[in-house]
């Protein structure tokens, strides 16, 4: 987990509210991912990023939103239109442009609607 | 389409003995695989990857993975399992169906390794 932090770890969501989950990196990371585990699921990405002031959706982006102002940070949000959102979300990092390179994942935020 | 199968929800193994965890993948052209081991709540620790050379990989904590072409696998062995072992194992394919520009990962289920004392 080091290098990239995650917070809060736990976070608790009334219905109709939008949240945002926080993601930093201290590797020089060009590449920044978030995403969504839920049980007997594996992993699935909600967005991407590889360089900074860009992102794609990734395979489950509907109800969430991102930004990318700094090449440290990608946060997400969960907005109210994600139907579902109670899970547990990582944040991934790695160097861009390689297809050998590694993800690095942060501890995680267990995100839970009340 | 890309994608990759942990065919075993749960393994058991006694301290000790030799573990094996399975992953079987389907790409085109070829495979960049990964093992990562997650504990109760946490992140996503990496283990090793494949990536090209020689089949047998060399990881953390005593783990390797074998990689065998003609079975399209990458199964992750280590030959004396321990109880700090028990935890959820990941497979992991490179997605190159965007001929790679995105450096994605589709990742397997996940195997929940269960060592007993």
């Amino acid at each position: 987990d080091g290098g990239i932090t995650q917070s809060p770890k736990y976070l608790f969501r009334k219905e109709g509210q939008n949240v945002t989950l926080s993601c930093e990196q201290n590797l020089n990371h060009d590449a920044m991912y978030w995403y969504r585990q839920d049980p007997g699921q594996g992993l699935r990405l909600i967005y991407y990023s590889q360089i900074v002031n860009d992102f794609q959706k990734g395979d489950i982006a509907e109800g969430y939103s991102v930004s990318r102002e700094k090449k440290e940070s990608f946060p997400l949000t969960v907005t109210s239109a994600q139907k579902n959102p109670t899970a547990f979300y990582l944040c991934a990092s790695s160097t861009a442009g390689s297809r050998t390179d590694t993800q690095y994942f942060g501890p995680g935020t267990r995100l839970t609607v009340l | 389409a890309q994608s990759v199968a942990q065919p075993e929800d749960q393994v058991n193994v006694a301290e000790g003995n030799p573990l094996t965890v399975k992953c079987t993948y389907s790409v085109s052209g070829n495979p960049y695989l990964f093992w990562y081991v997650q504990y109760p709540n946490r992140g996503l620790q990496f283990l090793l990857k494949y990536i090209t050379g020689d089949n047998l990989v060399k990881g953390s904590y005593g783990f390797e993975a074998e990689f065998n072409k003609s079975q399209t696998s990458f199964h992750l062995k280590k030959p004396s399992a321990l109880v700090s072992d028990s935890a959820l194992y990941f497979c992991a394919v490179r997605d190159l169906s965007d001929g790679g520009a995105t450096n994605k990962l589709i990742f397997g289920t996940g195997t929940l390794l269960a060592v007993q004392p």
